[in-house]
């Protein structure tokens, strides 16, 4: 079984601020990466996904994959605080969809 | 991006009745479709595949025959929880993936009592 852990949170940052989540991955065969969001109450969002160890930038928020270290962030640049909610790191597991991590719940403070 | 629609979005019932939660794809054919649960300041669950025309496949420790997942046509799943009882409160969400990225329903937010 897959895993993919991330750290739960609350990450607090200053409206403006750059947000830094992060999530590590225990298979060192997977290829692709998903980054979702979840307010409350709601189902998940895709915001990004990556395959390419490096950087990815869409709009205000970066994904960087470091393959060798089994590692996958998202950066939230100028953060709002409609940025406010918990942000889901997935990963796919053989023939099976996503294999979610717990999520970090985001704090924009105005 | 393609639209994956539930219903209904809210239950409430008494304990020992079955609920029934459908999954539709809005504009696109899904052969499967998946169904996650999610408590409380967790992580979504992967509960089972629904395959259309076939059986789902359960992950373990899912009782298939309390939850029960009907897939009749290429556009619709069903999740029957059948004698529910308040540890099944949760949130249900479904999802389709029309061309490999994974397409969630709204969610069902189930409350037995």
């Amino acid at each position: 079984q897959k895993e993919v852990e991330q750290n739960s949170g609350p990450l607090s940052v200053p409206e403006g601020a750059i947000a830094s989540l992060n999530c590590t991955y225990s298979d060192r065969g997977s290829q692709s990466f998903f980054w979702y969001r979840q307010y409350s109450g709601k189902s998940p969002e895709l915001i990004m996904f990556i395959y390419s160890n490096g950087d990815k930038e869409d709009g205000r928020f970066t994904a960087q994959l470091n393959k060798a270290s089994q590692y996958v962030s998202l950066l939230i640049r100028d953060s709002q605080p409609s940025d406010s909610a918990t942000y889901l790191c997935a990963v796919p597991s053989g023939n099976t969809p996503l294999v979610f991590g717990k999520g970090t719940r985001l704090s924009v403070i105005a | 991006g393609a639209v994956v629609s539930q219903h209904p979005s809210r239950v409430i019932c008494k304990s020992g009745t079955s609920v029934k939660i459908e999954c539709r794809s809005l504009d696109f054919q899904a052969t499967t479709m998946f169904w996650y649960r999610q408590f409380p300041k967790q992580s979504l669950m992967l509960m089972a595949t629904s395959n259309e025309g076939s059986k789902a496949t359960y992950e373990q420790g899912v009782e298939k025959d309390k939850f029960l997942i009907n897939h009749a046509s290429l556009t619709l799943s069903t999740l029957t929880v059948t004698s529910a009882h308040p540890e099944d409160s949760s949130f249900y969400i479904c999802s389709a993936t029309p061309d490999g990225e994974q397409f969630f329903g709204p969610g069902t937010r189930l409350t037995v009592l």
